[in-house]
Protein backbone atom coordinates (compact mmCIF):
# COMPACT_ATOMS: atom_id res chain seq x y z
CA UNK A 1 0.00 0.00 0.00
CA UNK A 2 1.09 3.66 -0.68
CA UNK A 3 1.55 6.44 1.94
CA UNK A 4 2.10 10.20 2.07
CA UNK A 5 2.75 11.73 5.46
CA UNK A 6 2.78 15.62 5.48
CA UNK A 7 3.92 15.89 9.15
CA UNK A 8 2.83 19.49 9.21
CA UNK A 9 -0.73 20.59 9.51
CA UNK A 10 -0.24 24.24 9.78
CA UNK A 11 2.39 26.41 8.82
CA UNK A 12 2.43 30.26 9.37
CA UNK A 13 5.05 32.44 8.17
CA UNK A 14 5.82 36.67 7.65
CA UNK A 15 5.95 37.60 3.93
CA UNK A 16 9.88 37.18 2.44
CA UNK A 17 10.84 34.35 5.01
CA UNK A 18 11.79 30.72 3.19
CA UNK A 19 9.12 27.94 4.39
CA UNK A 20 10.01 24.35 3.75
CA UNK A 21 7.61 21.97 3.50
CA UNK A 22 7.94 18.37 4.06
CA UNK A 23 6.58 15.24 2.62
CA UNK A 24 7.37 11.40 3.57
CA UNK A 25 6.59 8.96 1.96
CA UNK A 26 5.79 4.87 1.45
CA UNK A 27 5.73 2.42 -1.78
CA UNK A 28 6.66 -1.10 -2.77
CA UNK A 29 6.89 0.16 -6.19
CA UNK A 30 10.13 0.69 -7.67
CA UNK A 31 9.19 3.21 -10.09
CA UNK A 32 6.88 6.02 -8.90
CA UNK A 33 6.00 9.41 -9.75
CA UNK A 34 5.77 12.58 -7.00
CA UNK A 35 3.97 15.69 -7.21
CA UNK A 36 3.42 19.13 -5.27
CA UNK A 37 0.29 20.30 -6.05
CA UNK A 38 -1.27 23.94 -4.54
CA UNK A 39 -5.12 24.49 -3.17
CA UNK A 40 -5.77 28.01 -3.58
CA UNK A 41 -9.00 28.80 -1.10
CA UNK A 42 -10.82 28.79 -5.09
CA UNK A 43 -10.45 24.24 -4.40
CA UNK A 44 -8.73 23.69 -7.66
CA UNK A 45 -5.39 22.14 -7.32
CA UNK A 46 -2.69 23.55 -9.22
CA UNK A 47 -0.26 21.08 -10.18
CA UNK A 48 3.70 22.49 -9.36
CA UNK A 49 6.53 19.79 -9.64
CA UNK A 50 6.48 16.59 -10.28
CA UNK A 51 9.76 14.04 -10.02
CA UNK A 52 10.21 10.01 -10.97
CA UNK A 53 11.69 8.17 -8.83
CA UNK A 54 14.73 7.76 -10.95
CA UNK A 55 15.73 11.21 -11.03
CA UNK A 56 17.19 12.73 -7.67
CA UNK A 57 18.65 15.71 -9.29
CA UNK A 58 17.14 18.86 -7.25
CA UNK A 59 16.28 21.72 -8.98
CA UNK A 60 14.98 25.48 -8.34
CA UNK A 61 12.57 27.02 -10.58
CA UNK A 62 11.53 30.42 -9.67
CA UNK A 63 11.27 30.80 -6.08
CA UNK A 64 10.83 27.07 -5.79
CA UNK A 65 12.67 24.45 -4.88
CA UNK A 66 12.88 21.20 -4.45
CA UNK A 67 14.91 18.00 -2.29
CA UNK A 68 14.03 14.12 -3.21
CA UNK A 69 15.96 12.04 -1.49
CA UNK A 70 15.00 7.88 -2.13
CA UNK A 71 17.13 7.14 0.91
CA UNK A 72 15.12 8.70 3.27
CA UNK A 73 11.66 8.77 1.29
CA UNK A 74 11.42 11.90 1.41
CA UNK A 75 10.38 14.67 -1.15
CA UNK A 76 10.39 18.34 0.24
CA UNK A 77 9.45 21.47 -1.00
CA UNK A 78 10.61 24.98 -0.30
CA UNK A 79 9.21 28.24 -1.11
CA UNK A 80 12.11 31.29 -0.91
CA UNK A 81 10.97 34.55 -0.31
CA UNK A 82 7.44 33.83 0.61
CA UNK A 83 4.75 35.58 -0.38
CA UNK A 84 0.97 36.52 0.62
CA UNK A 85 -0.40 34.78 -2.83
CA UNK A 86 1.54 31.66 -1.69
CA UNK A 87 -0.94 31.27 1.19
CA UNK A 88 -2.66 27.66 0.40
CA UNK A 89 -3.22 23.93 1.06
CA UNK A 90 -0.03 22.38 -0.17
CA UNK A 91 0.09 18.39 -1.03
CA UNK A 92 2.15 16.21 -2.20
CA UNK A 93 1.16 13.37 -3.87
CA UNK A 94 2.70 9.90 -4.77
CA UNK A 95 1.56 8.17 -7.99
CA UNK A 96 2.77 4.57 -9.47
CA UNK A 97 3.09 3.78 -13.07
CA UNK A 98 -0.54 4.37 -12.64
CA UNK A 99 -0.37 8.09 -12.10
CA UNK A 100 -3.88 8.48 -12.26
CA UNK A 101 -3.98 6.83 -8.94
CA UNK A 102 -2.37 9.26 -6.72
CA UNK A 103 -1.87 8.62 -3.21
CA UNK A 104 -2.35 12.38 -1.65
CA UNK A 105 -0.74 13.36 1.18
CA UNK A 106 -3.51 15.27 4.01
CA UNK A 107 -1.90 18.73 3.36
CA UNK A 108 -0.15 21.36 4.77
CA UNK A 109 -1.76 25.08 4.97
CA UNK A 110 0.47 27.87 4.45
CA UNK A 111 -0.19 31.35 5.89
CA UNK A 112 1.79 34.00 4.33
CA UNK A 113 1.11 37.16 6.23
CA UNK A 114 2.14 40.64 5.35
CA UNK B 1 -8.07 27.07 -24.07
CA UNK B 2 -11.06 25.98 -21.20
CA UNK B 3 -9.56 23.91 -18.27
CA UNK B 4 -11.34 20.81 -16.49
CA UNK B 5 -15.25 22.24 -16.01
CA UNK B 6 -17.25 20.19 -13.59
CA UNK B 7 -21.16 20.61 -13.13
CA UNK B 8 -22.54 21.41 -10.85
CA UNK B 9 -20.62 23.51 -8.77
CA UNK B 10 -22.66 23.10 -5.30
CA UNK B 11 -25.38 20.31 -4.74
CA UNK B 12 -27.49 19.31 -1.78
CA UNK B 13 -28.88 16.49 -2.10
CA UNK B 14 -30.88 13.59 1.00
CA UNK B 15 -29.72 10.89 2.36
CA UNK B 16 -30.86 7.51 0.18
CA UNK B 17 -30.89 9.95 -3.03
CA UNK B 18 -28.86 9.46 -5.58
CA UNK B 19 -26.89 11.73 -7.73
CA UNK B 20 -24.54 12.36 -10.93
CA UNK B 21 -21.60 14.77 -11.60
CA UNK B 22 -20.59 15.67 -14.25
CA UNK B 23 -16.78 17.05 -15.59
CA UNK B 24 -15.25 17.52 -19.11
CA UNK B 25 -11.34 17.49 -19.93
CA UNK B 26 -9.20 19.46 -21.06
CA UNK B 27 -9.83 19.00 -24.80
CA UNK B 28 -7.04 16.64 -25.99
CA UNK B 29 -7.26 14.84 -22.73
CA UNK B 30 -8.09 11.20 -22.74
CA UNK B 31 -7.68 10.44 -19.17
CA UNK B 32 -10.14 11.05 -16.40
CA UNK B 33 -9.91 10.53 -12.47
CA UNK B 34 -12.24 11.18 -9.93
CA UNK B 35 -11.12 12.13 -6.39
CA UNK B 36 -12.88 12.80 -3.17
CA UNK B 37 -11.96 15.36 -1.34
CA UNK B 38 -13.04 15.25 2.95
CA UNK B 39 -12.90 18.37 4.53
CA UNK B 40 -9.41 18.94 6.10
CA UNK B 41 -8.22 15.88 4.02
CA UNK B 42 -6.09 15.38 0.96
CA UNK B 43 -8.21 13.87 -1.95
CA UNK B 44 -8.75 10.16 -2.01
CA UNK B 45 -9.01 8.21 -5.55
CA UNK B 46 -12.22 6.72 -6.70
CA UNK B 47 -11.77 6.24 -10.55
CA UNK B 48 -9.72 6.55 -13.34
CA UNK B 49 -10.91 5.91 -17.07
CA UNK B 50 -8.14 6.00 -20.22
CA UNK B 51 -9.55 5.76 -23.52
CA UNK B 52 -13.04 5.00 -22.18
CA UNK B 53 -12.32 1.98 -20.36
CA UNK B 54 -12.08 1.77 -16.39
CA UNK B 55 -8.23 1.76 -15.50
CA UNK B 56 -8.36 2.10 -11.50
CA UNK B 57 -11.06 2.29 -8.74
CA UNK B 58 -10.48 3.27 -5.13
CA UNK B 59 -11.51 1.74 -1.81
CA UNK B 60 -14.97 2.93 -2.28
CA UNK B 61 -18.31 0.69 -2.23
CA UNK B 62 -20.13 -0.32 -5.05
CA UNK B 63 -22.62 2.59 -4.37
CA UNK B 64 -19.89 4.76 -6.56
CA UNK B 65 -19.91 4.53 -10.54
CA UNK B 66 -18.48 6.36 -13.00
CA UNK B 67 -18.12 5.77 -17.04
CA UNK B 68 -16.19 8.07 -19.99
CA UNK B 69 -17.70 9.04 -22.86
CA UNK B 70 -16.59 8.68 -26.66
CA UNK B 71 -15.67 12.76 -26.20
CA UNK B 72 -13.96 12.17 -23.13
CA UNK B 73 -16.33 13.53 -20.67
CA UNK B 74 -16.88 11.47 -17.65
CA UNK B 75 -19.91 11.14 -15.03
CA UNK B 76 -20.00 10.16 -11.60
CA UNK B 77 -22.52 8.31 -9.91
CA UNK B 78 -23.55 7.83 -6.65
CA UNK B 79 -26.52 6.02 -5.52
CA UNK B 80 -27.95 5.83 -1.68
CA UNK B 81 -26.75 9.17 -0.56
CA UNK B 82 -25.21 8.36 2.99
CA UNK B 83 -24.41 11.69 5.57
CA UNK B 84 -20.58 10.96 4.67
CA UNK B 85 -20.87 11.42 1.14
CA UNK B 86 -20.76 14.75 1.79
CA UNK B 87 -17.68 16.20 0.21
CA UNK B 88 -15.75 17.86 -2.86
CA UNK B 89 -15.59 15.67 -5.67
CA UNK B 90 -12.53 16.81 -7.59
CA UNK B 91 -12.52 15.57 -11.56
CA UNK B 92 -9.17 15.62 -12.90
CA UNK B 93 -7.60 15.52 -16.55
CA UNK B 94 -4.58 13.99 -18.55
CA UNK B 95 -2.88 14.11 -21.67
CA UNK B 96 -1.03 11.00 -21.41
CA UNK B 97 -1.46 7.76 -20.21
CA UNK B 98 -1.93 6.80 -16.59
CA UNK B 99 1.57 4.95 -17.37
CA UNK B 100 3.88 7.76 -18.46
CA UNK B 101 3.43 9.51 -15.05
CA UNK B 102 0.81 12.11 -16.35
CA UNK B 103 0.46 15.08 -14.12
CA UNK B 104 -3.16 15.64 -13.32
CA UNK B 105 -4.95 18.85 -14.12
CA UNK B 106 -8.20 19.31 -11.97
CA UNK B 107 -11.48 21.16 -12.05
CA UNK B 108 -12.34 23.45 -9.28
CA UNK B 109 -14.70 20.38 -8.09
CA UNK B 110 -18.23 19.68 -7.22
CA UNK B 111 -18.97 20.53 -3.26
CA UNK B 112 -21.96 17.96 -1.97
CA UNK B 113 -23.82 17.89 0.91
CA UNK B 114 -26.10 15.16 2.15
CA UNK B 115 -28.31 15.93 5.14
Amino acid sequence: AQKVTQAQTEISVVEKEDVTLDCVYETRDTTYYLFWYKQPPSGELVFLIRRNSFDEQNEISGRYSWNFQKSTSSFNFTITASQVVDSAVYFCALGNTNAGKSTFGDGTTLTVKP
Amino acid sequence: DAGVTQSPTHLIKTRGQHVTLRCSPISGHKSVSWYQQVLGQGPQFIFQYYEKEERGRGNFPDRFSARQFPNYSSELNVNALLLGDSALYLCASSFTSPEQGAKLFFGSGTQLSVL
